[in-house]
């Protein structure tokens, strides 16, 4: 069974570029969520995807985006980059309704 | 809006010593409760959960966690850790009111170093 995948594994970005991660759900999983973790700090809610559109969003600004394609799988877009920016984001996936997030091992972005 | 509050932000014990990893949450209401661990340079793995039912919730490698409706805390305990346990635990909350979806509100976590 597999679980929740995500590339690249590390991502060397400098300011003002753009990035897109991916994500691959837990086999049998609908629902998509993205968290920002910032070194030393607790993962933070980005948004969630269900049904290919964007089912709840946290407090991100619009440079934030993403995308749930027909297969469950997503995408999280980052433009105008910041050194802000630099964090481990998770992708973590769900059944529908259901509250057990199951995560992935996380893009490392770095953005000088 | 929710928010978690781990106590405690380090916590060093020695091998086979017990431990309790403290977590409070502000929610008055209806809570789902999760703990992750983190080991380094990897994701979160889901350690136990509580959503109804038993207060008392164990995971498969000898961690419980109590949930506390009137302290508002969901405390995670171990009777004897092992040096394998060094990682970073987070505590977790999400509201299952919530019609549009569920999101994870976490603490800042807690790096649980046992030494030798």
């Amino acid at each position: 069974d597999a679980g929740v995948t995500q590339s690249p594994t590390h991502l060397i970005k400098t300011r003002g570029q753009q990035v897109t991660l991916r994500c691959s759900p837990k086999s049998g999983h609908d629902t998509v969520s993205w968290y920002q973790q910032a070194l030393g700090q607790g993962p933070q809610f980005i948004f969630q995807y269900y049904e290919e559109e964007e089912r709840q969003r946290g407090n991100f600004p619009d440079r934030f985006s993403g995308h749930q394609f027909p297969n469950y799988s997503s995408e999280l877009n980052v433009n105008a980059l910041l050194l802000g920016d630099s964090a481990l984001y998770l992708c973590a996936s769900s059944l529908g309704g259901e509250e057990t997030q199951y995560f992935g091992p996380g893009t490392r972005l770095l953005v000088l | 809006a929710q928010s978690v509050t781990q106590l405690d932000s380090q916590v060093p014990v020695f091998e086979e010593a017990p431990v309790e990893l403290r977590c409070n949450y502000s929610s008055s209401v209806s809570v789902y409760l999760f703990w992750y661990v983190q080991y380094p340079n990897q994701g979160l793995q889901l350690l136990l959960k509580y959503l109804s039912g038993s207060t008392l919730v164990e995971s498969i490698n000898g961690f419980e966690a109590e949930f506390n409706k009137s302290q508002t805390s969901f405390h995670l305990r171990k009777p004897s850790v092992h040096i394998s346990d060094t990682a970073e635990y987070f505590c977790a909350v999400s509201d299952p009111w919530e019609t549009s979806g569920s999101r994870l509100t976490f603490g800042e976590g807690t790096q649980l170093t046992v030494n030798p």
